[in-house]
């Protein structure tokens, strides 16, 4: 069972460069989300959607985009990498509409480092 | 809007001791979801336990369990018979219902000892 993948685990960008975070689910989930994880933090909502073609802002969604083109894909791009955004983001999911409990399923994460 | 505050950043237990970990939110709804997840150095996020709001009766799991008390809008995680295991980063977090976000507190790390 892949659950939720995200690539790459490890990246290091300079300042400036663009990029996207992969996250695929093949669970069908309905919802998807990114959060960003940094020390004395928590984990911070970045964007998330409830379905495809439908995105939506969280808590800290500047210098991102995202967009839900299928079910399954929901990627995060940096358009221009900045030093703050060095963080390790996570990808997660649910069937939202399943109850809607909010309990997640979560990618492994992925360490991005910008210099 | 809705908070979540976990105002113990360090913890650490003996192996086979009890630990409990605080957790307190704000909101001003009433039908809402409470998790406690657990990253272990690993950096998985494992969800531990969750609490329904109109249930009085705290969640219980095997060795973990919650303290539940919605008047003091409280939300406690306690841990028996702790293991070497049980080391990780623990995040409490809240769920309003039909709402589509997931607040996170800032974390407690536990460090289970021999």
């Amino acid at each position: 069972n892949a659950g939720v993948t995200q690539t790459p685990k490890f990246q290091v960008l300079k300042t400036g460069q663009s990029m996207t975070l992969q996250c695929a689910q093949d669970m069908n989930h309905e919802y998807m989300s990114w959060y960003r994880q940094d020390p004395g933090m928590g984990l911070r909502l970045i964007h998330y959607s409830v379905g495809a073609g439908i995105t939506d802002q969280g808590e800290v969604p500047n210098g991102y985009n995202v967009s839900r083109s299928t079910t399954e894909d929901f990627p995060l791009r940096l358009l221009s990498a900045a030093p703050s955004q060095t963080s390790v983001y996570f990808c997660a999911s649910s069937p939202r509409t399943s109850g809607r409990t909010g309990e997640l399923f979560f990618g492994e994460g992925s360490r991005l480092t910008v210099l | 809007a809705q908070t979540v505050t976990q105002s113990q950043p360090e913890m650490s237990v003996q192996e086979a001791e009890t630990v409990t970990l605080s957790c307190t939110y704000d909101t001003s709804e009433s039908n809402y979801y409470l998790f406690w997840y657990k990253q272990p150095p690993s950096r998985q996020m494992i969800l531990v336990i969750r609490q329904e709001a109109y249930k009085q009766q705290n969640a219980t799991e095997n060795r973990f369990s919650v303290n539940f008390q919605k008047a003091a809008k409280s939300f406690s995680l306690k841990i028996s018979d702790s293991q070497l295991g049980d080391t990780a980063m623990y995040f409490c977090a809240f769920f309003v219902y039909n709402t589509d976000k997931l607040i996170f507190g800032t974390g407690t790390r536990l460090q289970v000892f021999p």
